[in-house]
């Protein structure tokens, strides 16, 4: 059974820093590209950032590029997102989801992660 | 960017009903490149339609997506009382977007 689980997620004062984590299991892992995507509170779905299989190709949504870092560790089946220079409008359940590597939409899915971005 | 905009916002139908879902692309989405995820409150999407018309593992053939270039369509021909949710859309021929959603409520 493919799974994906989230962690890493809290409170976090603008400005600072936080490392979301992202473990997979039931597939094999290098077979597929992993993205994030993010839901603020009551509204809807947007897509975050994206890692290739090999790690070597990475893209990110215009407004986190140069404060997010998406990374992908083989040995561990892991993924992550350092999100640095936080904003009020980062707050949001931040979702890991495989994507199926025949284009670029999400076939599974975590439970998400709360990050909280407030003084 | 290509931008998606659902309709209607809401939908009140009645378990058994019928359910058509809208989709509309700001430009041609490249290759029917459009897929349809379920969401349920607390829970995460569930991917039900990709290529604009074929069903995901394990989704009821109750659920069907057409459509091509700029309109698109998720019809739920018997609605079951599990169905009642949040419908998004996506493209994925350019910079992955999502619509606002579609919600699917009891009336």
């Amino acid at each position: 059974e493919v799974q994906l689980v989230e962690s890493g997620g809290g409170l976090v004062q603008p400005g600072g820093s936080l490392r979301l984590s992202c473990a997979a299991s039931g597939f094999t892992f290098s077979s597929y590209p992993i993205n994030w995507v993010r839901q603020a509170p009551g509204k809807g779905l947007e897509w975050v950032s994206y890692i290739s299989l090999s790690g070597t190709t990475i893209y990110y949504t215009d407004s986190v590029n140069g404060r997010f870092t998406i990374s992908r560790d083989p040995a561990k089946y892991s993924v992550y997102l350092q999100m640095n220079s936080l904003r009020a409008e980062d707050t949001a359940v931040y979702y890991c989801a495989r994507g199926p590597g025949t284009g670029h939409y999400f076939d599974y899915w975590g439970q998400g992660t709360l990050v909280t971005v407030s003084s | 960017e290509i931008v998606l905009t659902q309709s209607p916002g809401t939908l009140s139908l009645s378990p058994g009903e019928r359910a058509t879902l809208s989709c509309r692309a700001s430009q041609s989405v490249r290759s029917n490149s459009l897929v349809w995820y379920q969401q349920k409150p607390g829970q995460a999407p569930r991917l039900l339609i990709y290529g604009a018309s074929s069903r995901a593992t394990g989704i009821p053939d109750r659920f069907s997506g057409s459509g091509s270039g700029t309109d698109f369509t998720l019809t739920i021909s018997r609605l079951e009382p599990e169905d009642f949710a949040v419908y998004y859309c996506q493209q994925y021929g350019g910079s992955p977007t999502f619509g606002q959603g579609t919600k699917v409520e009891i009336k």
